[in-house]
């Protein structure tokens, strides 16, 4: 069974500072890995997506991540966080079937104080 | 961006009584709905695979005669908690597939928070 873990279950930050949001994955076959976010009060939303090609994703709103496939990770990362980037960030998996039967990382909490 | 709502945001009953939610793609048709419930401080755990015209398909250790899934159109699916308890207390979160050739995305709702008094 695929299982996703995210080590840091909240993470404070000043703005400006660098953000880097661990994700790791079990699953020995191909997969499909995503970033999802919640703000406050608001449903989830895609972030950015892997499914092949280029390991280094670009995603909305400035978010990158690299799939890292010996590492089995999918690290989500951006330069320079700002006060409206305070959310619940989400990593999710599934075994090579688009969008279907995520499973989901228990979350990272993001705090950006200005 | 796609929509997807559901309804209620939240809702109270009693131990005993059902609970239907819905989950509505409001600019776009859907063939595949998912149901997600969500514990405080926990994952979205999904529940099942919801398809137009078909039965739902449930994950390993969800009661499909306790939590009812009927996808009756393209752009409705319901799940409705069946003789819900205090266990039952959570939020449920729905999402709908659009598919658009190869990409496919799942495009989630706000959710549901139920509780069983």
């Amino acid at each position: 069974a695929q299982s996703v873990s995210q080590h840091n279950h909240h993470v404070i930050l000043s703005e400006a500072a660098s953000l880097e949001l661990g994700c790791n994955y079990s699953y020995g076959g191909t997969v499909n890995l995503f970033w999802y976010v919640q703000y406050p009060g608001q449903h989830l939303q895609l972030l950015l997506k892997y499914f092949s090609g280029d390991p280094l994703v670009k995603g909305i709103k400035g978010f990158e991540a690299e799939f890292i496939k010996s590492k089995f990770s999918f690290n989500l990362r951006k330069p320079s966080v700002q006060w409206s980037d305070t959310a619940e960030y989400f990593c999710a998996v599934n075994a090579n079937t688009g969008f279907q039967k995520l499973v989901f990382g228990t979350g990272t909490r993001l705090l950006v104080s200005p | 961006g796609a929509v997807v709502s559901q309804h209620p945001s939240w809702v109270i009953c009693k131990s005993g009584t059902s609970v239907k939610i819905e989950c509505r793609s409001l600019d776009f048709q859907a063939t595949t709905m998912f149901w997600y419930r969500q514990f405080p401080k926990q994952s979205l755990m999904l529940m099942a695979t919801s398809n137009e015209g078909s039965k739902a398909t449930y994950e390993q250790g969800v009661e499909k005669d306790k939590f009812l899934i009927n996808h009756a159109s393209l752009t409705l699916s319901t799940l409705t908690v069946t003789s819900a308890h205090p266990e039952d207390s959570s939020f449920y979160i729905c999402s709908a597939m659009r598919v658009a050739g190869e990409d496919n995305e799942q495009f989630f709702g706000p959710g549901t928070r139920l509780t069983v008094l």
